[in-house]
């Protein structure tokens, strides 16, 4: 998976209770998002980064943010998990803007809200 | 929406067949990619095609864009059960991916 890890691969919690996931990389690329993945709407964005400390939103942001202290880390919260975030998140790389390269996609991780 | 669509959204055909799959998209683009996704992994880039080519070949694969009529296709030639997968089209306008729902393939031994 191109150096790409996110952790935890599978969680479950409870609605109200904030939790964080984290995407690391060992390819020191600048380029980093977020996306989530559901039935019937693919994947979309949730947040990306263009740098250290570079963050936009995506398609879909609304009770999510991220943060990036280091190339190697881009880390995503949920504040206050709710039912409708139950999805498979999904943390990619790029090594230059969409414009012009691909991306790379880590393994996943399953959120459950309960 | 520049939102890709892909067609169909299955398709199972017998192993050494080749399997066709479109997209097609609402607003101009920059660059259009295909991706695929086996079951519980993540998403694996396959060809890049940019909007002044037509065609692109990558081994088995071959991608053609038609910005006129605002569509792509994949064709996977001589098909094997490993090719088994959903594949997504993904547009790029402003420096974003737009994903589609995906075609799910399957390939019968």
């Amino acid at each position: 998976d191109a150096g790409i890890t996110q952790s935890p691969r599978h969680k479950v919690t409870e609605t109200g209770t904030p939790v964080t996931l984290r995407c690391h990389q060992t390819e020191n690329h600048r380029y980093m998002y977020w996306y989530r993945q559901d039935p019937g709407h693919g994947l979309r964005l949730i947040h990306y980064s263009y740098g250290v400390k570079d963050t936009d939103k995506g398609e879909v942001s609304d009770g999510y943010s991220v943060s990036r202290s280091k190339t190697e880390d881009f880390l995503l919260t949920l504040e206050s998990a709710t039912s409708s975030q139950t999805s498979v998140y999904f943390c990619a790389i790029s090594a230059g803007t969409t414009l012009t390269y691909e991306q790379y996609f880590g393994p996943g991780t399953r959120l459950t809200v309960t | 929406s520049q939102q890709g669509e892909e067609d169909p959204q299955a398709l199972s055909i017998q192993e050494g067949e080749n399997a066709t799959m479109n997209c097609s998209y609402k607003t101009s683009i920059n660059n259009l990619q295909w991706y695929r996704q086996n079951s519980g992994r993540g998403l694996v880039h396959l060809i890049l095609i940019r909007s002044n080519e037509r065609e692109k070949h990558s081994g088995r694969l071959r991608v053609t864009l038609d910005t006129s009529k605002k569509s792509s296709s994949l064709l996977i030639t001589a098909s094997r059960a490993a090719d088994t997968a959903s594949y997504f089209c993904a547009t790029v306008g402003a420096q974003k991916l737009v994903f589609g729902q995906g075609t799910r393939l399957t390939i019968n031994p």
